[in-house]
């Protein structure tokens, strides 16, 4: 099943903070975060990995609630720079070496000056 | 250091027509993956490659698509016949490695600039 984003689109103010969801019905492995901004490819920003560990983006920190199988994105001070629709990945926990990795329909971020 | 690189940018086709997208992996990039976007169903992985075989295809929606990979450097996402409702955005995009041995390392996939499909 596709990860739920939530909310599904968000508008803000230069400076102002905002708080993105990603849940799942089942237990996962990891999240990944990217962001696409209009007309573009997908970038990635990070990945949160089960126990813990975070690797990616300085600015942008996000949380892994591993009881909760929900992943949050937190944009802190936000800048126009922020703004496009934000999508995370999720491997689900299996006894294979991976499980299926699915994106979630995204969340839309504008940032206004 | 070029990107993955898709052609073409805009494709314009009518139904019944095939179509053939075009992708080369970032050098030295394992994997590759073809996705497709649309409004309706967000990003969806279609099938992806290792070494330039088949990994998994299970996301391939129906017969009429089908995907190659003949050497390390090139691959390709056929539909015949199209559809209109074929009509997305089908993104390429490639990894030095995938799986969790990846994950820890922070190693991820990298995405083409993709190819607006439309089909009349």
């Amino acid at each position: 099943q596709q990860p739920v984003q939530s909310p599904q689109a968000v508008i803000l103010r230069e400076g102002e903070d905002a708080v993105i969801n990603c849940s799942s019905s089942k237990a996962l492995y990891s999240v990944h975060w990217y962001r696409q901004k209009h007309g573009e490819a997908p970038v990635f920003l990070m990945i949160l990995l089960k126990g813990g560990e975070q690797k990616g983006h300085e600015k942008i920190s996000a949380s892994f609630n591993e009881k909760k199988q929900q992943s949050s994105l937190y944009l802190t001070a936000s800048q126009l720079s922020y703004s496009g629709t934000y999508f995370c990945g999720t491997d689900r926990e299996t006894t294979d070496s991976w499980g299926k990795f699915q994106f979630g329909a995204g969340t839309q971020v504008v940032v206004t000056p | 250091d070029a990107g993955v690189i898709q052609s073409p940018r805009h494709e314009v086709t009518e139904m019944g027509q095939e179509v053939t997208l075009r992708c080369k992996p970032i050098s030295g990039h394992d994997y590759l993956f073809w996705y497709r976007q649309t409004m309706m169903r967000g990003l969806e992985l279609l099938i992806y490659f290792n070494n330039n075989v088949p990994i998994d295809d299970s996301g391939m929606p129906e017969d009429r698509f089908s995907a190659k990979m003949p050497n390390a450097s090139f691959s390709t996402l056929k539909i015949q016949p199209s559809e209109p409702r074929d009509s997305a955005v089908y993104f390429c995009a490639s990894s030095p490695l995938f799986g969790r041995e990846a994950w820890v390392r922070a190693d991820t996939q990298y995405f083409g600039p993709g190819t607006r499909l439309t089909v009349l």
